[in-house]
């Protein structure tokens, strides 16, 4: 597609359990994101990745989260043991160039944790 | 980081009018700053950036200004339509970072433009 596919559009658990959530960056895009959208804390970055350098995962707010990109495309974000306040829309976004702020995003994944 | 409250602050203007969305950064380290418009139900998408060696910058019915001295960013829609109406955010990064592309979001801002 010419965009940045995110999937599932929305994902409803029960606190405790994990979850995926699946990024298709646009192709020959070299950098991925992930963001969180929440009400409480606005945008937020999480991970970064760049081509085949470790990524950046300083905005990771636990070790429950992790994040992989596989052959430099596809990005699973992964949540283990959800909790209630990590409902949130979480966004990716992918770059032709890591020396650029400018994004191209996915609609996202309205996560809601019951 | 800034957090954002329920209430975000709020623009409504008659369409053609101007205006004028602004934004208040943090750091003074950072030398990229960049405006984003999100529609409902959609990610944020690309308006218009500045890098901090200038201090103005104009693109199509946009123009972003830069005052670095008090630390104050903003956005200018001329001929506002309709379709402007959405969520609009700063976003700030610096060079020392991994990337620019790793950006600190403000609060947004909710236009909104009646016919």
């Amino acid at each position: 597609g010419a965009g940045v596919s995110q999937s599932p559009s929305n994902k409803v658990t029960e606190k405790g359990k994990d979850v995926e959530l699946r990024c298709d960056p646009i192709s020959g895009h070299t950098a991925l994101y992930w963001y969180r959208q929440s009400l409480g804390q606005g945008l937020e970055f999480l991970i970064y990745f760049q081509g085949n350098s470790a990524p950046d995962k300083s905005g990771l707010p636990s070790d429950r989260f992790s994040a992989e990109r596989t052959g430099g495309s596809v990005s699973t974000l992964t949540i283990q043991r959800t909790q209630q306040e990590d409902s949130a829309v979480y966004l990716c976004a992918s770059s032709f160039l890591s020396e650029s702020g400018i994004l191209f995003f996915g609609s996202g994944t309205q996560l809601s944790v019951l | 980081g800034e957090s954002v409250g329920l209430h975000l602050p709020t623009l409504s203007v008659q369409e053609g009018d101007n205006s004028i969305i602004n934004c208040a950064y943090s750091n003074s380290a950072s030398d990229y700053f960049i405006w984003y418009k999100q529609e409902s139900g959609k990610g944020p998408q690309f308006i218009i950036d500045i890098r901090s060696n200038m201090d103005k910058r104009q693109g199509q019915r946009v123009t972003v200004l830069l005052n670095k001295t008090v630390k104050h960013l903003s956005l200018q829609i001329a001929a506002t339509q309709p379709g402007d109406s959405a969520v609009y955010f700063c976003a700030e990064a610096n060079a020392g970072g991994t990337s620019y592309g790793k950006l600190t979001f403000g609060q947004g801002t909710i236009l909104t433009v009646h016919p």
